[in-house]
């Protein structure tokens, strides 16, 4: 079984400049999470969709960050426009559903902003 | 607000020991507990978890207890290997969705 797919790896941008990061979960998996994780630190979720509707984006800071998950599969987190503290490992995560299955992480891409 | 503790921060010790990794977490209402092994450049991969309505569950040489009145849960590691080392998180899901609530993490090295 194919795990959770994530591009890029790395990226590094300049501040204020724009980024966009790609999820492919594993196949049949209704429920999909972005998460932050800075150095040193445990993940902390960003936004959570269920198939292709949002189910907590309470800590998205919406000013500058957007998500979505257009036909339930596939998503797109986009940072517009960077700040320094946006530097971190993006962790994109799915399950079958919600409410307590086992959540499984792709490798993340990493985000330098300079 | 919700919140997971973990202590300590990091661990280092001898292969064959054991090792104890520490959580307690704020809500009251949460009930789904899962420990998540992170080794460098990767994602969190889990490796036990542990429901509210059982007090210990083990895999191995993994082990995961829960004292719900307490409101602490710990992973126990028995006789560690060097291929252990790596940070190890603990979170809490709060059931309204499964968002899941991660502690600070705990750096574990295993010394041959």
């Amino acid at each position: 079984e194919a795990g959770v797919a994530q591009s890029p790896r790395y990226k590094i941008i300049e501040k204020r400049q724009s980024v966009a990061f790609w999820c492919n979960p594993i196949s049949g998996h209704a429920t999909l999470y972005w998460y932050q994780q800075i150095l040193g630190q445990g993940p902390k979720l960003l936004i959570q969709f269920q198939n292709n509707g949002v189910v907590d984006d309470s800590q998205l800071p919406k000013d500058r960050f957007s998500a979505e998950r257009l036909k339930g599969v596939d998503s797109t987190l986009k940072i517009q426009p960077a700040k320094l503290e946006d530097s971190a490992v993006y962790l994109c995560a799915s399950s079958l559903t919600s409410g307590g299955n086992e959540q499984f992480f792709g490798p993340g891409t990493r985000l330098t902003v300079l | 607000g919700e919140n997971v503790e973990q202590h300590p921060s990091t661990l280092s010790v001898q292969e064959g020991d054991s090792a104890v990794i520490k959580c307690t977490y704020s809500d009251s209402a949460s009930n789904y507990f899962p420990w998540y092994k992170q080794e460098l450049g990767k994602g969190p991969q889990l490796i036990i978890d542990i429901r509210s309505n059982v007090g210990e569950k083990k895999d191995q040489r993994i082990a995961v207890t829960l004292n719900k009145t307490a409101k602490h849960f710990s992973l126990h590691i028995t006789e560690t290997q060097p291929e252990d080392s790596a940070v190890y998180f603990c979170a809490a899901s709060y059931n309204q969705g499964g968002k899941l609530i991660f502690g600070q993490g705990t750096e574990l090295s295993v010394k041959p």
